[in-house]
């Protein structure tokens, strides 16, 4: 049972436009969501995170929007960059705190992002 | 600031042979540890955490196990490798304890089974 759910398996985008990655999710219990940026042979980089009492949070070029009516989340990179090309995952989570121990997070499989010249 | 590093990079065994990956932390006390794996073409799925010394949960029944002998050392083992624990591990650590918690994640392992 797939949690967190990333549809796209690759995105192709010309720099300098928009790039949006979507995100789906079931639980209604993740209560705070967050995309990692990962280039290949490395570890995942934190981008970008927002709490489920918000409905966007906005960092430099990166967006992240949250709808929780529709369990959606997305990710907007304005302007896009060839830096920019990479496997970016979109993760979530429940919190609990019950014994010391907290929900853990939730991955989608990635969606590559490959931005063109 | 904080560093997690990982090693070795990469790794090749024969199926059957034992495995030692090594995660330490730097710059922060107590932190939650993480050991996750990618398998070709999918995610990150989570193996095991700990929230403190000698206290592992595991989430996947396998041949691999985890220990934390310190604070900010986590390590993975495996007696005997089977061919599908080829992949790429990662460990990752977060401060723990609040609803905003982030996990930062380490430079990986590549571990190919033969």
């Amino acid at each position: 049972d797939q949690q967190v759910k990333q549809n796209s398996p690759s995105l192709s985008v010309q720099e300098g436009r928009i790039s949006i990655l979507n995100c789906d999710y079931t639980n209604s219990m993740f209560d705070y969501f967050l995309w990692y940026k990962k280039y290949p042979a490395e570890g995942p980089t934190f981008l970008i995170s927002i709490s489920s009492i918000k409905d966007k949070n906005e960092d430099g070029r990166f967006t992240v929007f949250l709808n929780k009516s529709a369990k959606h989340l997305s990710l907007h990179i304005v302007p896009s960059q060839p830096g920019d090309s990479a496997v970016y995952f979109c993760a979530a989570r429940a919190y609990m705190n019950y014994g010391g121990s907290q929900g853990n997070l939730i991955f989608g499989k990635g969606t590559k992002l490959s931005v063109k010249p | 600031s904080q560093t997690i590093h990982q090693w070795p990079a990469t790794l090749v065994q024969p199926v059957g042979s034992p495995l030692s990956l090594e995660c330490t932390v730097e710059g922060t006390s107590n932190p939650n540890l993480y050991w996750y794996r990618q398998a070709a073409g999918r995610g990150l799925q989570l193996l095991f955490y700990s929230v403190g010394i000698g206290q592992i949960s595991s989430e996947v029944p396998q041949n691999l196990s985890a220990s934390r002998p310190q604070d900010r050392q986590f390590i993975l083992s495996s007696k005997k490798l089977l061919l599908s624990d080829s992949g790429f591990y990662l460990c990752a650590w977060s401060r723990g304890g609040g609803r905003t918690d982030t996990q930062y994640f380490g430079p990986g392992t590549r571990l190919t089974v033969l």
